[in-house]
């Protein structure tokens, strides 16, 4: 079930720096390319989103980077702050029916 | 955003009794709601996806006589957990979505819930 491949697994950054996860997906049908954020017992949240008709969707601090001939996309995190210490998950899906493959996750901890 | 709300928050039950989890949508008609599993540190594993008013659609690996998925009404999907047993421990976590205009809109989690079995 896991078709989309999601790195690195943690990743470690100073405030301030830029924080950098990359996924890749595998089944060609899938559209739409979100990025949630989860906090520990907490549900993910939707933090921003991107369909293939783009290579770049920037949202404040976040930037979505998407590569169709490669079937890769990653999300940028500019000016890393201590607030967005969080896991997060890459998807893959068909944009109309929400039907979703979730990457493993990122353990994110910036540094104060 | 669409508010989503799962009951309970956290669960503790006995080990051969079934649990019912609601999951809510509160601002809006969710068409169409999922079920996720999530162990701890790992990602969100789609169980299955219910349809309100049709029968649930489950991933392969999945048993449904196992969980037992409602999508009774616009607004409420339940998850029961039948004869749950300690490997049944785990953060379930729905989502929910309407349609559009013949298009699923973006879809809205809830908080999860997380059950122990002992």
């Amino acid at each position: 079930q896991q078709q989309v491949k999601q790195s690195p697994q943690s990743l470690i950054v100073q405030k301030g720096g830029i924080s950098i996860i990359n996924c890749a997906y595998e089944n060609t049908a899938f559209d739409y390319f979100p990025w949630y954020q989860q906090f520990p017992g907490k549900g993910p949240a939707l933090l921003i989103a991107i369909r293939p008709d783009v290579s770049e969707k920037k949202e404040g601090r976040f930037t979505i980077s998407f590569n169709k001939s490669a079937k890769q996309f990653s999300l940028h995190i500019m000016d890393s702050q201590p607030g967005d210490s969080a896991t997060y998950f890459c998807a893959g899906g068909v944009y109309n029916n929400n039907d979703m493959r979730f990457g493993a996750g990122t353990r994110l901890t910036v540094k104060p | 955003g669409a508010v989503v709300s799962q009951h309970p928050s956290w669960v503790i039950c006995k080990s051969g009794t079934s649990v019912k989890i609601e999951c809510r949508s509160l601002d809006f008609q969710a068409t169409t709601m999922f079920w996720y599993r999530q162990f701890p540190k790992k990602s969100l594993m789609l169980m299955a996806t219910s349809n309100e008013g049709s029968k649930a659609t489950y991933e392969q690996g999945v048993e449904k006589d196992k969980f037992l998925i409602n999508h009774a009404s616009l607004t409420l999907s339940t998850l029961t957990v039948t004869s749950a047993h300690p490997e049944d421990s785990s953060f379930y976590i729905c989502s929910a979505s309407s349609r559009w205009r013949g298009a699923n809109t973006e879809a809205f989690f809830g908080q999860g819930t997380r059950l122990t079995v002992v």
